[in-house]
């Protein structure tokens, strides 16, 4: 079935840091991708997306680029912020037909720490 | 503001009691879902419904029923709860199902099952 692999954490950087939180996928067809945030005490928020190759989202400083090859989705931020500290998910969503149902499949999570 | 409201935002329960988790979005979407998030496993889907009137099983269904009573709400039954299923419960909400629209979160439901 279809899995996201995401880096174990924690990861622990000093501000202003270059971050790379790195995600792998295995999937059938060709799935949207997600980086979700997750503050402490709070849901998950949407952090960016792509929905086809060679896609690149971005938002508040952090990319991810789709990469078909590779089967990735890395999501990068060159200067962090003590507020960035979060745990960052992955995520894919296959899309309706042919056996697949359009839900989120998630991996694990990051936990990112950033010290001042 | 618009968003997904969970109730209660936390809940201790004794093994063997039954509760119902309460799920409502007024954005007007079509799609809702509960999750579970355990720690170092992400967040595993319990059920889903697609749209008003439907509802399916997800990856961790056992111990639990939902109910899509309209459009706007969706709630998550624990009839018999176990210490297995202390956990956070998070629903979410979709506009479509095609799996480009990203799915938004309430904040939350922290069960702890003594």
């Amino acid at each position: 079935g279809d899995s996201v692999t995401q880096m174990e954490g924690p990861v622990t950087l000093s501000e202003e840091a270059f971050l790379t939180i790195n995600c792998t996928y295995t999937a059938t067809g060709y799935p949207s991708l997600f980086w979700y945030v997750q503050y402490p005490g709070e849901g998950l928020q949407l952090l960016l997306k792509a929905t086809k190759a060679d896609d690149k989202g971005s938002n508040k400083g952090f990319e991810a680029t789709y990469r078909k090859e590779t089967t990735s989705f890395h999501l990068e931020k060159g200067s962090v912020q003590v507020s960035d500290s979060a745990v960052y998910f992955c995520a894919l969503s296959d899309r309706p037909g042919s056996g697949n149902t359009g839900k989120l499949i998630f991996g694990q999570g990051t936990t990112l720490q950033v010290k001042p | 503001n618009a968003g997904v409201t969970q109730t209660p935002k936390f809940q201790v329960l004794k093994t063997g009691q039954s509760m119902t988790l309460q799920c409502a979005q007024d954005m007007n979407h079509n799609s809702m879902y509960w999750y579970r998030q355990d720690p170092g496993m992400g967040l595993r889907l319990i059920y889903y419904s697609a749209s008003e009137g439907t509802t399916d099983k997800g990856e961790v269904p056992n111990g639990y029923n939902v109910s899509r009573l309209n459009k706007r709400e969706f709630s998550l039954r624990l009839e018999s709860a176990a210490p297995s299923q202390t956990s956070v419960y998070f629903c979410a909400s979709t506009f479509d199902f095609t799996g480009n629209q990203p799915q938004h979160f309430g904040d939350g439901t922290r069960l702890s099952i003594l």
